[in-house]
């Protein structure tokens, strides 16, 4: 089975600082990675990937994310965070190869504040 | 591209009622993934279907919930008599065949039973 851990229900950062959003995942052999944004009453939006390749991925909005195999970690960073940046944040795996079956799991999210 | 379309967006339903939700994928993409969002918590994943087939219905409570995926038409999820409980975002997402790529995400329909 394959899971995703955030571990902090809500980070507060103060606009201008670097932020980081923590995720762990466990899954059987190589992952899909994703992080998502979800603004309030709204859907969610794709920020950034990991497939394979270079550990560190830039997205979308200035944001990245490293992927760290041997701590099975993929926290998403952005080094000067922006009040629009508040939002909430999903952290997403699915399993390699998708032998035709592609259920990603998402953790439970972050709430991130930015503060003026 | 218009992207994955769900409608309604809001929906109200008294308890006893039957509620449709209908999802049209982004064009070329078979894979359909409903996912329901309680207040003050994640995404849990209900239902995978690919055309016509049902893959993957472990999240889907056994009793009164059910889906499809017709060769025609959007996606439907139907609750049968809903209750209370069932209130919350359901959120439809589509896949394409491509290796490597995420979920596309419809805006959501909030359910709210009275």
């Amino acid at each position: 089975a394959q899971s995703v851990a955030q571990p902090e229900d809500q980070v507060n950062v103060a606009e201008g600082n670097p932020l980081t959003v923590k995720c762990t995942y466990s899954v059987s052999g190589n992952p899909y990675l994703f992080w998502y944004v979800q603004y309030p009453n709204r859907g969610l939006q794709f920020l950034l990937k990991y497939i394979t390749g270079d550990n560190l991925v830039k997205g979308s909005y200035g944001f990245e994310a490293e992927f760290n195999k041997s701590q099975t970690s993929f926290h998403l960073k952005k080094p000067s965070a922006l009040v629009s940046d508040s939002a909430l944040y999903f952290c997403a795996v699915r399993a390699v190869p998708p032998g035709g079956y592609q259920k990603v799991t998402f953790g439970t999210g972050t709430k991130l504040q930015v503060i003026p | 591209n218009a992207g994955v379309m769900q409608n309604p967006r809001h929906l109200v339903r008294r308890r006893g009622q039957e509620a449709r939700l209908r999802c049209s994928p982004m064009k070329g993409h078979s894979h359909v993934y409903w996912y329901r969002q309680l207040p003050e918590e994640g995404l849990k994943f209900m239902v995978y279907l690919q055309k016509e087939n049902i893959i993957d219905e472990s999240g889907m409570p056994k009793e009164r919930f059910s889906a499809e995926f017709p060769k025609e038409g959007p996606s439907i999820l139907r609750i049968q008599q809903v209750v209370r409980g069932d209130s919350a975002a359901y959120f439809c997402a589509s896949l394409s065949d491509r290796e490597g790529y995420g979920y596309t995400f419809g805006s959501g329909t909030r359910l709210t039973v009275v």
